[in-house]
């Protein structure tokens, strides 16, 4: 069936390191893609999203290209903060599907 | 303005108790849901409401009931908790019904123990 699997965590950084989170999917069609960050304490936020093959989604200095051909949607930031720490989730949604489906997370930890 | 809020922020009861958990949104969005995630941060979706219809009934005990007394409203029911209900429960809201049409807005969570 229909998944995304990212990459397990916990990760932990320093300040203005280069991070990457691996996403890939398995559905069938164009699903819709979506990164959320979960910041301690709180509820889900939405950070990107990407809705076809090639597009790009960027906020806050991280981004994730949606890429048809690896069936992928990494999620990139050039140079994070301790305010960076959090938790990533990906998710997609198949076309008029009224559900939308997360991956397990991944911790990420930002040391100063 | 919160846009989404829900209480209680934390909820801790005995086992085999009635509890809720309310939601509302203030976004005008047609299209509400509850969430549970489990103390390894898994994310799974119970129930989604749209214009007050019933819309996503996952594989949940009967247990939990919702609500939805108008469209801003999402309320969540649980009868005769048990410890495994013990989670963080998130509701959300989205304007559209097709999840892949847009962002999902989520409250900040309730936190439930069941003791």
């Amino acid at each position: 069936g229909d998944s995304v699997t990212q990459m397990e965590g916990p990760v932990t950084l320093s300040e203005e390191a280069f991070l990457t989170i691996n996403c890939t999917y398995t559905a069938t069609g164009y699903p819709s893609l979506f990164w959320y960050v979960q910041y301690p304490g709180e509820g889900l936020q939405l950070l990107l999203k990407a809705t076809k093959a090639d597009d790009k989604g960027s906020n806050k200095g991280f981004e994730a290209t949606y890429r048809k051909e690896t069936t992928s949607f990494h999620l990139e930031k050039g140079s994070v903060q301790v305010s960076d720490s959090a938790v990533y989730f990906c998710a997609y949604s198949r076309s008029n599907d009224y559900k939308l489906s997360f991956g397990a997370g991944t911790t990420v930890t930002v040391r100063a | 303005d919160t846009a989404v809020s829900q209480t209680p922020k934390y909820l801790v009861t005995q086992m085999g108790n009635d509890k809720s958990i309310k939601c509302e949104q203030n976004l005008g969005h047609d299209t509400m849901y509850w969430y549970k995630q489990d103390s390894k941060k898994f994310l799974k979706i119970m129930f989604s409401y749209n214009n007050k219809e019933l819309i996503i009934n996952e594989t949940v005990p009967n247990r939990f009931s919702p609500k939805s007394p108008d469209k801003a409203h999402l309320n969540l029911h649980i009868n005769s908790l048990e410890l495994g209900d013990s989670a963080v429960y998130f509701c959300a809201s989205s304007q559209s019904v097709h999840a892949g049409s847009g962002g999902q807005y989520f409250g900040p969570g309730t936190r439930l123990t069941v003791t």
